[in-house]
């Protein structure tokens, strides 16, 4: 059974930093492209960034482009996205999601929330 | 950036009744991918590829379009149908998701 199960949300202050990590099971991760998407309270999704299966491509919304980075080690299974210079548009629910290129996203965690404020 | 529409915003759809949801894109995109958002839970996968259904998908649903438009289609409401969904395009970065139809039942 597939399982994404993503942590290190919290509430952080403006400008401060985070890092989420995302833990896969049930799959072979090193076959797969993965990707964080978020969900602001009541509002819809946003894809956040992507990261190839061998980490040679990487793309990112121009919204947290220079301020958030993708990363992942296939040895652990684990996906990363590393979070600078936060905001209060930045508070959501992040999830962690699998695809193929830029395929569909096929499994999805069950989220980690985000919040940030003073 | 690929802008996607989705309309209607909300809806309410009576059981057996045959639902409509529509996407259209800014630009031409290859395909859309559908996912469906019950409240509280994680998206999941709904139709890919413009109309191909997901694993465990009922075949009351159905996809279609091309270019710039694009629709789900559920040939019989269901309460269990009752949700958010979403388009998505993976033909460019960035990739984009709709603003989604939040479907209830009536």
């Amino acid at each position: 059974e597939v399982q994404l199960v993503e942590s290190g949300g919290g509430l952080v202050q403006p400008g401060r930093s985070l890092k989420l990590s995302c833990v896969a099971s049930g799959f072979t991760f090193s076959n797969y492209g993965m990707n964080w998407i978020r969900q602001a309270p009541g509002k819809g999704l946003e894809w956040v960034a992507y990261i190839s299966s061998g980490s040679s491509y990487i793309y990112y919304a121009e919204t947290v482009k220079g301020r958030f980075t993708i990363s992942r080690d296939n040895a652990k299974n684990t996906l990363y996205l590393q979070m600078t210079s936060l905001r209060s548009e930045d508070t959501a629910l992040y999830y962690c999601a699998r695809s193929r290129n830029s395929g569909p996203f096929d499994y999805w965690g069950q989220g980690v929330m985000v919040t940030v404020s003073s | 950036e690929i802008v996607l529409t989705q309309s209607p915003t909300t809806m309410a759809a009576s059981p057996g009744e045959k639902v409509t949801l529509t996407c259209r894109a800014s630009s031409s995109v290859s395909y859309m991918h559908w996912y469906q958002q019950r409240s509280g839970t994680s998206p999941k996968l709904w139709i890919y590829e413009t109309s191909k259904l997901a694993s465990g998908v009922p075949n009351r649903f159905s996809g279609s379009g091309s270019g710039t438009s694009y629709s789900l289609t559920i040939n019989s409401m269901e309460t269990e149908d009752a949700a958010t969904y979403y388009c998505q395009q993976g033909s460019s970065y960035p990739l984009t998701f709709g603003s989604g139809t939040k479907l209830e039942i009536k």
